[in-house]
């Protein structure tokens, strides 16, 4: 089976720096893929990564470790519109059913 | 360019209706899929299309049945809709299958309830 898992929720404070896990365990890997999804509304796309290391986008960055099974989003200078679902998936082929989803973690920040 | 269109936003069966959840894209891509989404669970593939009358299941396509007529057009058919399918229901799509890190852009989904 495939397994994805990151944290239920987290709070942080406006201004700062979070981090969010991802641990997954799948019988394929052709690439990872962060999500943010605000409450009520369609998931939209963040960041990619299928090589190890580092891929910064502005104030969001993500970090993948393929020998781990583990990312991380990396969010700095948080803003109030940054409260919402991060959804990890990872793209298991080409083909099919190619993109299994965690959970998801839930963020608030705070003033 | 409207995207991934899905309609209704919103709707309430009681046990035992059927229903059409419909999904339209106007950007010409080959694979589209349904999901749904419960709480604790992340979002779960129940059908998925790599091109115009090609369909086949997911991780949890009991309940539901799908096709696949046009490039733009992917309904998801409740056939006897169940409590337990009360969820939140996503279509996506995505451009070619054969890009590696091509993206999967959503609708913005249909919340059903079933009494």
């Amino acid at each position: 089976g495939q397994n994805i898992d990151q944290p239920t929720e987290m709070t942080a404070t406006e201004g700062a720096i979070v981090q969010i896990n991802c641990t997954y365990q799948t019988s394929g890997f052709n690439g990872l893929f962060w999500y943010q999804q605000h409450a009520g509304e369609a998931p939209t796309f963040l960041s990619y990564n299928v090589l190890d290391g580092l891929e910064e986008k502005g104030r969001f960055s993500s970090f993948l470790s393929r020998s781990k099974g583990y990312s991380y989003l990396l969010l700095k200078e948080l803003q109030m519109k940054d409260s919402a679902s991060y959804l990890c998936a990872v793209r298991l082929d080409n083909y099919g059913q190619n993109f299994v989803f965690g959970p998801g973690t839930r963020l608030s920040v705070l003033p | 360019n409207a995207g991934v269109t899905q309609t209704p936003k919103f709707q309430v069966l009681k046990t035992g209706q059927s229903m059409t959840l419909q999904c339209a894209q106007d950007m010409n891509h080959e694979y589209m899929s349904w999901y749904r989404q419960d709480p604790g669970m992340g979002l779960r593939l129940i059908h998925y299309s790599v091109g115009a009358g090609i369909t086949d299941q997911g991780e949890v396509p009991n309940g539901y049945n799908v096709s696949r007529s046009t490039t733009e057009d992917f309904p998801l058919r409740l056939l006897s809709a169940a409590p337990s399918q009360t969820s939140v229901y996503f279509c996506a799509s995505r451009r070619d299958r054969g890009v590696v890190n091509e993206k999967l852009f959503f609708g913005s989904g249909t919340q059903l309830s079933v009494l």
